[in-house]
């Protein structure tokens, strides 16, 4: 079973510029969710999907970032503009339902470095 | 709110030792679950297990060993014999229904195993 695809890898911008993420859940999970991880800090969610409806976005910097679900499956997550306390590692995750009793597998993630 | 603390911020071990890395959470809820997670330097987060707030019963899997204790509000993790591919970051998470089941992580632990 193929796992979470993240691109790219690794991603170095200017402050100010934009960039964009994508992430390829696993096959049949409804659940997506992005996670910024600070170094040195664990994960924090920043957008949950249930499909291609938003379940939480309480802590996503609205004035900057945005992310979309289409069609339920592949998401993109957009910063715009950049700072640079956005530098982070950028997870995306997916799960089959949203309750708790199932484990979410990650991507490898987006390394953001902001300069 | 819910809370993981993570005390433990570096550990070093000798191989084969044994070590076991602490974790403390806060919750007013009932239904919750407690998740381990290993973050090696590739970056992904591999899940290790998954225990719900029902379920005190410990766990042991070929090396691995949790011990969750509802008094205490501890979920420990003992990793007996260490081997250098241990070497990574380890997180607690919790989730609950209440705050629809989003992952709250620690700040993790790094683990150190010198061959």
């Amino acid at each position: 079973e193929a796992g979470v695809a993240q691109s790219p890898r690794y991603k170095i911008i200017e402050k100010r510029q934009s960039v964009a993420f994508w992430c390829n859940p696993i096959s049949g999970h409804a659940t997506l969710y992005w996670y910024q991880q600070i170094l040195g800090q664990g994960p924090k969610l920043l957008i949950q999907f249930q499909n291609n409806g938003v379940v939480d976005d309480s802590q996503l910097p609205k004035d900057r970032f945005s992310a979309e679900r289409l069609k339920g499956v592949d998401s993109t997550l957009k910063i715009q503009p950049a700072k640079l306390e956005d530098s982070a590692v950028y997870l995306c995750a997916s799960s089959l339902w949203p309750t708790g009793d199932t484990e979410a597998f990650f991507g490898q993630g987006t390394r953001l470095t902001v300069v | 709110a819910q809370k993981v603390t993570q005390a433990q911020t570096e550990i070093s071990v000798v191989e084969k030792e044994d070590v076991t890395l602490d974790c403390v959470y806060e919750t007013r809820d009932t239904t919750y679950y407690l998740f381990w997670y290993k973050q090696p330097p590739s970056g992904e987060l591999v899940f290790l297990i998954r225990r719900n707030s029902f379920d005190e019963q410990n766990e042991i899997s070929g090396r691995y060993s949790w011990n969750f204790q509802k008094s205490t509000s501890s979920f420990n993790f003992t990793i007996t014999a260490s081997q250098v591919v241990d070497s990574a970051v380890y997180f607690c998470a919790l989730s609950a229904v209440n705050t629809g089941n989003q992952f709250y992580f620690g700040t993790g632990t790094s683990l150190t195993v010198i061959p």
